[in-house]
């Protein structure tokens, strides 16, 4: 089945714990992306990237990190965690975004609840 | 500023009536339009697409969209509502943005349908 996975789902921490929240695709997508899904905001998006080793911020990038050594996966790092960075977030992937039919139809994760204390 | 906009932080609707959820937007050049659909406990899943031609849009669940170019609007509606289809509805449009074509969301509109 094609599908993102994220984990962990839920998470609760304290502020200053390092923590990394995993991404993977199975579809070989280039593009990659997090977003944050906070109550009357919408989704804002955090980091991005069109291929492997290229990644750029979004956003709302402030106090996160990604990677991207391998096409399939693009985790979250949060290196020190704030009660400001409790949120919803997702994973998401797409084919690359230039062009039009199919572009930016993007395949979500499940999402992964962030507490931060 | 290139933003999309759903003015309904809520709509209800009775089960086997028709729903509407709203959605403006404001880009440069034409816009591709999208709608996402939220369960609980789940991740975004596609709903529809507008990128040209026919002004109506068919998608899944039986959900269609009407692009309406001179309004700037991009309303979701639905002939017959289910108790199933109380989620929360996202619209997006696609802008080029630093160099490459990303999507912005709006707030979101929640859906409740009574049975």
């Amino acid at each position: 089945e094609a599908q993102v996975t994220q984990n962990p789902r839920y998470l609760i921490t304290v502020t200053g714990k390092k923590l990394t929240v995993t991404c993977s695709q199975n579809m070989n997508h280039e593009y990659m992306s997090w977003y944050r899904q906070d109550p009357g905001l919408g989704l804002r998006q955090i980091y991005y990237s069109m291929n492997v080793e290229v990644t750029d911020k979004g956003d709302v990038p402030e106090g996160y990190k990604v990677s991207r050594k391998e096409k399939r996966n693009f985790p979250l790092i949060l290196e020190s965690p704030s009660p400001n960075q409790t949120s919803l977030y997702f994973c998401a992937s797409s084919p690359p975004t230039g062009g039009a039919d199919g572009a930016n139809v993007l395949t979500f994760g499940a999402g992964s609840r962030l507490t931060v204390l | 500023a290139q933003s999309v906009a759903q003015p309904e932080d809520q709509v209800n609707v009775a089960e086997g009536n028709p729903l509407t959820v709203k959605c403006t937007y404001s880009v440069s050049g034409n816009p591709y339009l999208f709608w996402y659909v939220q369960y609980p406990n789940r991740g975004l899943q596609f709903l529809l697409k507008y990128i040209t031609g026919d002004n109506l849009v068919k998608g899944s669940y039986g959900f269609e969209a009407e692009f309406n170019k001179s309004q700037t609007s991009f309303h979701l509606k639905k002939p017959s509502a289910l108790v199933s289809d109380s989620a929360l509805y996202f619209c997006a449009v696609r802008v080029f943005s630093g160099g490459y074509n990303k999507l912005i969301f709006g707030a979101g509109t929640r859906l409740a349908v009574h049975p």
